[in-house]
């Protein structure tokens, strides 16, 4: 069984540009999650999808973003980007919210220049 | 404030020991707790739930709850060189099933 996938796995930006992240989920899985990590901050919850459905939000800015598609697929974009957007951006699924274990992709580090 | 806290570490310990890390809570309402591991350059996996007082064995891993004192603890027995990551705490914190991560513990297990 394919794991969680997210692309790309490396990203560099500058400040002022927009970003897209793709996850897919393993397959049969509806629930996605993004989180974004920095160094010392541990995991931040930024939304969870569930049937195409935003389900929770972190605290963060509306510039980050996200939507799931009818397969699960999810993707989350972030505008306007700003130096302290520099991360690993990780997507984890599971069967439904709530669900344990989530299963993580590798993620994608974002470079924002 | 929804808060999870973990010692950021580094917690040096010697193979063969026991390694403790620790994890303390803000929401006396917790009912799910769970510790990820997550090795340098990796995504984070699930090794241990709990979800009632006392505590879990699997293998040479024991999740210990107190949820009066609001903390939960793991312990690593016959520590391993290749036990050596971050461990994270993550508590559910609401009926939305949003986990709250802690920032994590280093662990380094010295031969």
């Amino acid at each position: 069984k394919a794991g969680v996938t997210q692309t790309p796995r490396y990203l560099i930006k500058t400040r002022g540009q927009q970003v897209t992240l793709s996850c897919s989920p393993i397959s049969g899985h509806r629930s996605v999650s993004w989180y974004q990590q920095t160094p010392g901050q541990g995991l931040q919850f930024l939304f969870e999808y569930f049937s195409e459905t935003q389900r929770n939000k972190g605290n963060f800015p509306g510039r980050f973003s996200g939507r799931q598609f009818s397969n699960s697929r999810s993707e989350m974009n972030v505008s306007t980007l700003e130096l302290g957007d520099s991360a690993l951006y990780l997507c984890a699924s599971s069967s439904n919210p709530g669900s344990q274990p989530q299963h993580f992709g590798d993620g994608t580090r974002l470079s924002i220049l | 404030q929804k808060e999870v806290e973990q010692n950021s570490g580094p917690l040096s310990v010697p193979e063969g020991a026991i390694a403790s890390l620790n994890c303390t809570y803000s929401d006396r309402g917790s009912q799910s707790f769970f510790w990820y591991r997550q090795y340098s350059g990796k995504s984070p996996e699930l090794i241990m739930s709990i979800y009632s007082n006392g505590d879990k064995e699997d293998g040479r891993f024991t999740a210990q709850l107190n949820k009066a004192s609001q903390y939960v603890s793991l312990l690593i027995r016959d520590s391993q060189p290749s036990d050596s990551a971050t461990y994270l705490c993550a508590v559910n914190m609401d009926s939305n099933y949003q986990l709250i991560w802690g920032a994590g513990t280093k662990l380094i297990i010295k031969p």
